[in-house]
């Protein structure tokens, strides 16, 4: 069975300092990994990607996350943190195109000035 | 790019009525939607899958006659809460898969705040 698990409940950074969010998943398969924003009362707004290729994936709005077959982690990271990046942060997964994604618990970026 | 659009993005109902949410694929097909729901401060938990043209398949421990998913064309889902109550106040989120060759990310609707009085 396929899970993902963000073992933070919550980070906090001051703005300006680089940021990471945690995720590690299990997948039978080879993974289709995603990152996903929300904002308070809203819907998801996708990040980034993992299908294939390089290990280190470039997004929407400075992050990055980098692949780790043998750790079977795909942390999120930006450089600098921004307030305006404070928001709920979900980490999924997937194993093969078109099935449900499997999102984990969620992590609350704080960014503070 | 894809869009998805849910409507509505909040309702207020009392308890014992049902509450109909449609999730609409703007510009492309989708022979499959997904309904999520989400609890204050938790994760997104797949409910359902939706397919055109045959019954929805739900996940273990979701009542299908309470959570009625009907996915009319290819490009509407409903998802209708009946006989609702306070319980079934949550966040709710339909999503489409990739929605052609080279896509691999879904795309979701706004979600919709049910709030069961």
């Amino acid at each position: 069975a396929q899970s993902v698990a963000q073992p933070e409940d919550q980070v906090n950074v001051a703005e300006g300092n680089p940021l990471t969010v945690k995720c590690t998943y299990s997948v039978s398969g080879n993974p289709y990994l995603f990152w996903y924003v929300q904002y308070p009362n809203r819907g998801l707004q996708f990040l980034l990607k993992y299908i294939t290729g390089d290990n280190l994936v470039k997004g929407s709005y400075g992050f990055e996350a980098e692949f780790n077959k043998s750790q079977t982690s795909f942390h999120l990271k930006k450089p600098s943190a921004l307030v305006s990046d404070s928001a709920l942060y979900f980490c999924a997964v997937r194993d093969q195109a078109g099935t449900a994604l499997i999102f984990g618990k969620g992590t609350t970026l704080s960014v503070s000035s | 790019g894809a869009v998805v659009s849910q409507h509505p993005s909040w309702v207020i109902c009392k308890s014992g009525t049902s509450v109909k949410i449609e999730c609409r694929s703007l510009d492309f097909q989708a022979t499959t939607m997904f309904w999520y729901r989400q609890f204050p401060k938790q994760s997104l938990m797949l409910m359902a899958t939706s397919n055109e043209g045959s019954k929805a398949t739900y996940e273990q421990g979701v009542e299908k006659d309470k959570f009625l998913i009907n996915h009319a064309s290819l490009t509407l889902s409903t998802l209708t809460v009946t006989s609702a109550h306070p319980e079934d106040s949550s966040f709710y989120i339909c999503s489409a898969p990739p929605p052609g060759r080279g896509r691999t990310e879904a795309f979701f609707g706004q979600g919709t705040r049910l709030t069961v009085v």
